[in-house]
Order: structure tokens, then C-alpha cells, then sequence
């Protein structure tokens, strides 16, 4: 069985930067055979793709948050991060982390709520 | 950007009943769309796949159809633990895009 479990800090001043870490773990997990999302969901809103990455570095965003987040993976660790620069009060949300099997995200962390406030 | 629109935003059904939701892309994605079930507090969790197939485990009171640009989610026969919010899921090589949701409320 595949795990994923977010951590990082759960409170982040505006204009700084939201980092998280992704743990991948379980039998099978053939890292590097995926790529590797974070998506996040404000409160009582609904799904918000952020980006992904393989193993090999190669990344992909979403356009809207494109020049404010950076994706990485430590094949060593099994681990991924997110980095979401110059954050404000609308970046306030439960960030997930999932893996994608190339016909979408089949496993998925327990998500992690970031609060943006000072 | 391709732009996946969901209707409804919400209903209300009542044990037993059959439910469709349906997704529409703003351009034909093939069948690269899939379905998922979100509860209160939760993950989301994959039904669907490639538009009609069943990710294992999911009872087979939840079905996919669809290609191009229209594809519906149907749960034959609504039961309790149905009750939560779907979202469908397009993804390509270069992005993935929700649709807005669709929240199934008890009757």
C-alpha cells in the first residue's frame, strides 16, 4: 500500500514563503515510475491542481500559480516539495500531496492546512 | 486553458435513487477524465479512470461514460455512504484541471 504524508509549518506570515515536504512510502511504490502532485483546497471550496514533477526534475504548473511555486524531488528521501513564494491570505487551504498514475491521482496524503496570517 | 464545467453544483436524492453528474470540457479531451468522491474531512479518492473504468475497489453502483467533451458519472442506486462531493478530473501531459464539484445531499 502507498502513503503519502505532507508536512511543514501549519501557519505562514503573509509575503513569506509556504514550504512542504511530501513522504512517499509502502510497498510498490516505484518512485520513480510517477509524477508527483500537490494540490490544495481552500475551506468549503473545491480542488485546485498546483503542479507536479517527476523524478527526472521535469515540472508542470498551473498557469494561475506558475511564477510563484517551485516543485522538487529527492529520489533519495522517496520525497517531493512545494514552495509557494509571496503568499497572501488566498493561499489559506489544505494542501495535498498524490501521486499520478498518468490517468490522474490514485493515492493521495491526509492533507495538511496551511493558514496564511500574521 | 481547458476549462472543465460541472452541473450541478449540488442536489439533493434520496436512498435508492438513481444520480448523474455531469462534466463538460471546453474543448475534446479524448477520455482523459476521471471521477472522484470527497467526504467532509477527507482525501479524495478515485473512482473513475479514463472515463468508464472502475478503479478497483469502487462498488459498481458508480459508473463512467463519455469521450470528447460530455461525460456523466452515474451511481445506480444511491446509499448512505454516497453522500459527498464528486469532482471530475481532466489531465494531459502538461496540466490537470477539476471541475467545480458536484455536492450529492440527502433528501
Amino acid at each position: 500500500q502507498v502513503q503519502l504524508q505532507e508536512s511543514g509549518p501549519g501557519l505562514v506570515k503573509p509575503s513569506q514563503t509556504l514550504s512542504l515536504t511530501c513522504n512517499v512510502s509502502g510497498t510498490s511504490t516505484y518512485f520513480g515510475s510517477y509524477y508527483w502532485s500537490w494540490v490544495r483546497q481552500p475551506a468549503g471550496k473545491g480542488l485546485e491542481w498546483i503542479g507536479r514533477v517527476y523524478t527526472t526534475g521535469t515540472t508542470h504548473y498551473n498557469p494561475s500559480l506558475k511564477s510563484r511555486v517551485t516543485i522538487s524531488v529527492d529520489t533519495s528521501k522517496n520525497q517531493f516539495s512545494l514552495s509557494l513564494n509571496s503568499v497572501t491570505a488566498a493561499d489559506t487551504a489544505v494542501y495535498y500531496c498524490a501521486r499520478d498514475d498518468r490517468v490522474g491521482l490514485d493515492y493521495w496524503g491526509q492533507g495538511i492546512l496551511v493558514t496564511v496570517s500574521s | 486553458d481547458i476549462q472543465m464545467t460541472q452541473s450541478p453544483s449540488s442536489l439533493s436524492a434520496s436512498v435508492g435513487d438513481r444520480v448523474t453528474i455531469t462534466c463538460r470540457a471546453s474543448e475534446g479531451i479524448r477520455n482523459d477524465l476521471g471521477w472522484y468522491q470527497q467526504k467532509p474531512g477527507q482525501a479524495p479518492k478515485r473512482l473513475i479512470y479514463a472515463a468508464s473504468n472502475l478503479q478497483s475497489g469502487v462498488p459498481s453502483r458508480f459508473s463512467g461514460s463519455g469521450s470528447g467533451t460530455e461525460f456523466t458519472l452515474t451511481i445506480s442506486s444511491l446509499r448512505p455512504e454516497d453522500f459527498a462531493t464528486y469532482y471530475c478530473l481532466h489531465h494531459n501531459p502538461y496540466f490537470l484541471t477539476f471541475g467545480g464539484g458536484t455536492k450529492v445531499e440527502i433528501k
